[in-house]
């Protein structure tokens, strides 16, 4: 089974900030690779798949890249609407698996 | 508009049965892979299983299989979760989420609390 490592796990920034999130993978999955944000109480929403195509809707300040076993998500100018929780997510093979996911924080 | 509204979440007792229903509308359902993803409280997502489009290839996460089953009407445009034995672990919120192949699971619905306690 493939094990995702997301890092870091609580991440503390600023409106305007640049945020990375790093998401390792035990194998390599060529690109596919997701990455979803989750608000409290909410179901997730896709952000990026395929490891960098941006889903329809999804502001152009998050970008995805990476292939193989390690990927990023980028959010290149923090806003108040973007804390929350980012999982990334493996397609390669089942069973399918999910980082820990990453909190951002204030 | 693509919308999934899942239903039959409840509490339980440990060693009970539950199943979960999925209806499915705004896309053509009978072409897509459609996964089951929980959540325990205060944790992260865990996917649990996915079935595809004529309902054939089946998987399961390995801590769930034997105990549940995954399946789908395509005449309904729905999609189930038959949970047996269940264990105080499977407390979760259950989403159910559609398939963007090999690429994501680019829509969810809004979820179903299932606890399970004596």
């Amino acid at each position: 089974d493939i094990q995702l490592t997301q890092s870091p796990s609580f991440l503390s920034a600023s409106v305007g900030d640049r945020v990375t999130i790093t998401c390792r993978a035990s194998q390599g999955l060529s690109s596919f690779l997701a990455w979803y944000q989750q608000k409290p109480g909410k179901a997730p929403t896709l952000l990026i798949y395929s490891a960098f195509n941006l889903q329809s809707g999804v502001p152009s300040r998050f970008s995805g890249s990476g292939s193989g076993t390690e990927f990023t998500l980028t959010i290149s100018s923090l806003q108040p609407e973007d804390f929350a929780t980012y999982y990334c997510q493996q397609l390669h093979s089942y069973p399918l698996s999910f980082g820990g996911g990453t909190k951002v924080e204030i | 508009e693509v919308q999934l509204v899942e239903s039959g979440g409840g509490l339980v007792n440990p060693g009970e049965s539950l199943r979960l229903s999925c209806a499915a509308s705004g896309f053509s359902f009978s072409s897509n892979t459609m996964n089951w993803v929980r959540q325990a409280p205060g944790r992260g997502l865990e996917w649990v299983a996915a079935i595809g489009s004529s309902g054939i290839d089946i998987f399961y996460v390995d801590s769930v299989r034997g105990r549940f089953t995954i399946s789908r009407d395509n005449a309904k445009n729905s999609l189930y979760l038959q949970m047996n034995s269940l264990r105080v672990e499977d407390t979760a919120v259950y989403y159910c989420a559609k398939d963007l192949p090999f690429a994501a699971t680019d829509y969810w619905g809004q979820g179903t609390l299932v606890t399970v306690s004596s």
